[in-house]
Parts: structure tokens; C-alpha cells; sequence
């Protein structure tokens, strides 16, 4: 059972800022939020991650408010090459040989850049 | 970022034949990589943990003797899919994590860039 809820597509022109908002009400104590883009018969790429506040690199913003239960990634002036799903994902279970955190991948929200 | 690879990137098998997947972390050491799946217009779908130096493992309704996983090295896991299906057709993909688990809170998993498994 996916930890996070995000909208399943999102239309756009380019240029314009998109923001994507993820809702993940049990986030425990521990866990970063973070935010991957994939496209279609390629592996996902990390886009950002943040556990609190806001994070900004070179290509996005992730806000992400006080309580935690929810975060948007902000992608500014987006392009064409921007159409692509993108995941919002929090820790899972916790593999107990390595105490690395699994992931449990949602649906996505599928972004459309048209021109 | 960190850089995962995979080889081969597409195969094509015939039904009842064994096909092998590596996943190389390339600049880093990975003592544990994922196996996931990913049908089309679906999401990926975790298969399996894979640790260097112990068993693999499986996530609930993944065979274990299907797909075999072998963790060489720091850098190198193998998936084999034993006996293919076509419905074992789908996309492979792999992921290592940089840095974290016990030893620290982030750990961002970098992924490779799948496999295309087609069984004819």
C-alpha cells in the first residue's frame, strides 16, 4: 500500500511553473521525502529530497510544511522535456540486514508539457 | 549523482530460457541494491533486497527460486529469471543506495536504467 497520495496527471505549458503537491499523512519521524522523474523505458532519476522546510537545486524546489503530511515539488519554467511521471516517495520498511529503507512507488503523477 | 548501470539494456528470449541481469553501481560501493519490476503503464513494483554477503530478499508473492539474485561484490548484483514466461516480460530495473541505512538517514537510491525483458 502506497504511503503517498499524488494527483494521477497534470497538464502544462511551457514556461510556465508546475507545482506538484504529495500527501503523506503517516510520514514516521525518520523518513525524507523525495522526489523522482521518469520516462518511459528508463529507469527513474532522482529529482530532490527534503525532510524539512524547503530544499532548492539546480532543477526544482521542494516545500515542505511544518507537520510534515505533505510536500510540492516546484518546477520552474518547465520545457517539453519535462513531460515525464513523476514519484513522490517517503521510507517504507526498513530491510533488517542493512536497515536501508525500501520504497513503495505510487502511481505517479504524469506531467504534460504542451508548447 | 551517483551512477547505476545495467546490462543488458533489452533482451529477447525464448520461453523457457534463463536470462541474466546485471546492476553495477559504477562510482561507488553498494552493499545493497533493489530488484524492482515495472509492467506497461504501471509503476515500479519492489521485487526483492539484495545484500552483499547474505540470502536475498524476496517481497511477499515473488518467487525466490524464479528469480535468483546473486550480490558478487560491492558493486555488482545479478537478477536471473530462470525457466522465462512471457509473462515474465516487463521492465527491469535496479537501484543502490548511495549512502544511509544504519549508518546514516538519507539514503537515496539511485537507479539504473532497466532492462527490457521480452520472452517470446
Amino acid at each position: 500500500l502506497a504511503k503517498t497520495t499524488q494527483p494521477i496527471s497534470m497538464d502544462s505549458y511551457e514556461g510556465q511553473e508546475v507545482n506538484i503537491t504529495c500527501s503523506h499523512n503517516n510520514i514516521a519521524t525518520n523518513d525524507y521525502i523525495t522526489w523522482y522523474q521518469q520516462f518511459p523505458s528508463q529507469g527513474p532519476r532522482f529529482i530532490i529530497q527534503g525532510y524539512k522546510t524547503k530544499v532548492t537545486n539546480e532543477v526544482a524546489s521542494l516545500f515542505i510544511p511544518a507537520d510534515r503530511k505533505s510536500s510540492t515539488l516546484s518546477l520552474p519554467r518547465v520545457s517539453l522535456s519535462d513531460t515525464a511521471v513523476y514519484y513522490c516517495l517517503v521510507g517504507d520498511s526498513r530491510d533488517g540486514v542493512s536497515g536501508y529503507s525500501t520504497l513503495t512507488f505510487g502511481k505517479g503523477t504524469m506531467l504534460l508539457v504542451s508548447p | 549523482g551517483a551512477v547505476v548501470s545495467q546490462h543488458p539494456s533489452w533482451v529477447i528470449c525464448k520461453s523457457g530460457t534463463s536470462v541474466k541481469i546485471e546492476c553495477r553501481s559504477l562510482d561507488f560501493q553498494a552493499t545493497t541494491m533493489f530488484w524492482y519490476r515495472q509492467f506497461p503503464k504501471q509503476s515500479l513494483m519492489l521485487m526483492a533486497t539484495s545484500n552483499e554477503g547474505s540470502k536475498a530478499t524476496y517481497e511477499q508473492g515473488v518467487e525466490k527460486d524464479k528469480f535468483l539474485i546473486n550480490h558478487a561484490s560491492l558493486t555488482l548484483s545479478t537478477l536471473t529469471v530462470t525457466s522465462a514466461h512471457p509473462e515474465d516480460s516487463s521492465f527491469y530495473i535496479c537501484s543502490a543506495p548511495l549512502a544511509g541505512g544504519f549508518f546514516g538517514d538519507t539514503d537515496t537510491q539511485y537507479f539504473g536504467p532497466g532492462t527490457r525483458l521480452t520472452v517470446l
